[in-house]
């Protein structure tokens, strides 16, 4: 069975940083490519970023572009996001999530979609 | 970046009723259209992928069309468990992006 579970979040200043991590397990993590999702208290859903298998090719919006990294240890069935210049807006619970495929955003219809998804872990911008 | 608009934000039905929920993108996205369910406090489950296929582990009861730049999501026979929040999401190109969400209540 996949498993995603998140951890580091809690609550920083505006301007600070911090780094979420998302453990997995249940499937040979260095296959897949890995995303980050977040989604602010009562609002929809923001994909945020995402890395490729290999952790070589790596993807951002533009809202978080400049700010956030994305990164994964192969050898510790690990992904991260460090978050840097965190604004109020950043505000949100963040997912992370598997992609059927080595690469993302690539192949076809059938290898572009979410997965699998962990319980989020709530990050909180506020002075 | 695509835009993907959903119809309606909300609706309210009883169990056993039909349901659909239409998406709209804002540029043809082909097939490149999925479907998940969350359910409050809990993170999004993968529905349907592709426009069509059934995520495995899915109700048969869960089925998608569309293509181009209209997408449905149909409910044949509402069930107590399914009464959440709805959204599709396009993956035709980056940045990947959600509807806004179809918030199915009882009635």
């Amino acid at each position: 069975e996949v498993q995603l579970l998140e951890s580091g979040g809690g609550l920083v200043q505006p301007g600070g940083s911090l780094r979420v991590s998302c453990e997995a397990s249940g499937f040979t993590f260095s296959s897949y490519a890995l995303t980050w999702v977040r989604q602010a208290p009562g609002k929809g859903l923001e994909w945020v970023s995402a890395v490729s298998a290999s952790g070589g090719n790596t993807y951002y919006a533009d809202s978080v572009k400049g700010r956030f990294t994305i990164s994964r240890d192969n050898s510790k069935n690990t992904l991260y996001l460090q978050m840097y210049g965190l604004r109020a807006e950043d505000t949100a619970i963040y997912y992370c999530a598997k992609v059927p495929y080595l690469k993302f955003a690539s192949g076809t219809s059938r290898d572009r979609y979410l997965d699998s998804w962990g319980q989020g872990t709530l990050v909180t911008v506020s002075s | 970046d695509i835009q993907m608009t959903q119809s309606p934000s909300s609706l309210s039905a009883s169990v056993g009723d039909r349901v659909s929920i239409t998406c709209r993108a804002s540029q043809s996205i082909s097939n490149y259209l999925n479907w998940y369910q969350q359910k409050p406090g809990r993170a999004p489950k993968l529905l349907i992928y592709a426009a069509s296929s059934l995520q495995s582990g899915v109700p048969s009861r869960f089925s998608g069309s569309g293509s181009g730049t209209d997408f449905t999501l149909t409910i044949s026979s509402l069930q107590p468990e399914d009464f959440a929040t709805y959204y599709c999401q396009q993956s035709y190109t980056t940045p990947w992006t959600f509807g806004q969400g179809t918030k199915v209540e009882i009635e």
